[in-house]
């Protein structure tokens, strides 16, 4: 059973400041693997997604890293705004399209 | 991407009744999921929803407790059936599309039972 594991749980910054979410999984037979944004109550958006084959993916501020022999990725959002204030979730998809996801980091972007 | 509806946004429901969520895509996918969201916690997958068959349930999670229909490529409803204050919880239904099988989620249904 894949188990994800985010790191930190959550995080306070003042607007500007760089993000680092780090995310590590057990099984490192993936087919994908997807960043999640939640707002509070509400569902997920889709962020990142990074193939297996891929060491990297970028989107605006958003940049994802993904080392898939050592089991971990890496989320990075530049120059962080308020509005990036959300629980940020990382979810390992398996060869059955099922994803399993971490319990999240929460960050808190100060103005 | 796909757009998905889910219907109810939320609701709060007595003891041992039953709710059905609907969830609507705008476009025919192959792979239909529905997962909770238990208060504080991450999401956990509670079914594959199959078209023109039943549906594959994970661990811990039954069909009488969950029965699940995907009568076409666009359409599946979940049922929290006979309900208990511990199904209190979000219900998202998810898709999976494209070539690169990329994950969008509609918006959730909060689910209170009381």
């Amino acid at each position: 059973k894949q188990e994800v594991t985010q790191i930190p749980a959550a995080l306070s910054v003042p607007e500007g400041e760089n993000l680092v979410l780090n995310c590590s999984f057990t099984d490192s037979a993936i087919y994908n693997l997807q960043w999640f944004r939640q707002d509070p109550g509400k569902g997920l958006t889709s962020l990142l997604l990074i193939q297996s084959s891929q060491r990297e993916q970028t989107s605006g501020r958003l940049n994802a890293s993904l080392d898939k022999s050592s089991g971990r990725s890496t989320l990075y959002i530049a120059a962080s705004q308020p509005g990036d204030s959300a629980t940020y979730l990382c979810a390992p998809g398996s060869n059955d399209y099922k994803l399993s996801f971490g319990a999240g980091t929460t960050v808190t972007v100060r103005a | 991407s796909a757009v998905i509806s889910q219907k109810p946004s939320r609701d709060i429901c007595q003891r041992g009744t039953s709710l059905t969520i609907q969830c609507q895509v705008d476009s025919q996918v192959t792979m239909m999921f529905w997962y909770r969201q238990q208060p504080g916690q991450s999401l956990t997958l509670i079914a594959t929803a199959n078209q023109g068959s039943e549906a594959t349930y994970e661990s811990g999670f039954v069909i009488d407790k969950f029965p699940i229909s995907r009568p076409n490529l666009t359409f599946s409803t979940l049922t929290v059936s006979n309900m208990s204050p511990e199904d209190s919880s979000i219900y998202l239904c998810s898709v999976e599309e494209g070539a690169s099988t990329e994950a969008f989620f509609g918006q959730g249904t909060r689910l209170t039972v009381v």
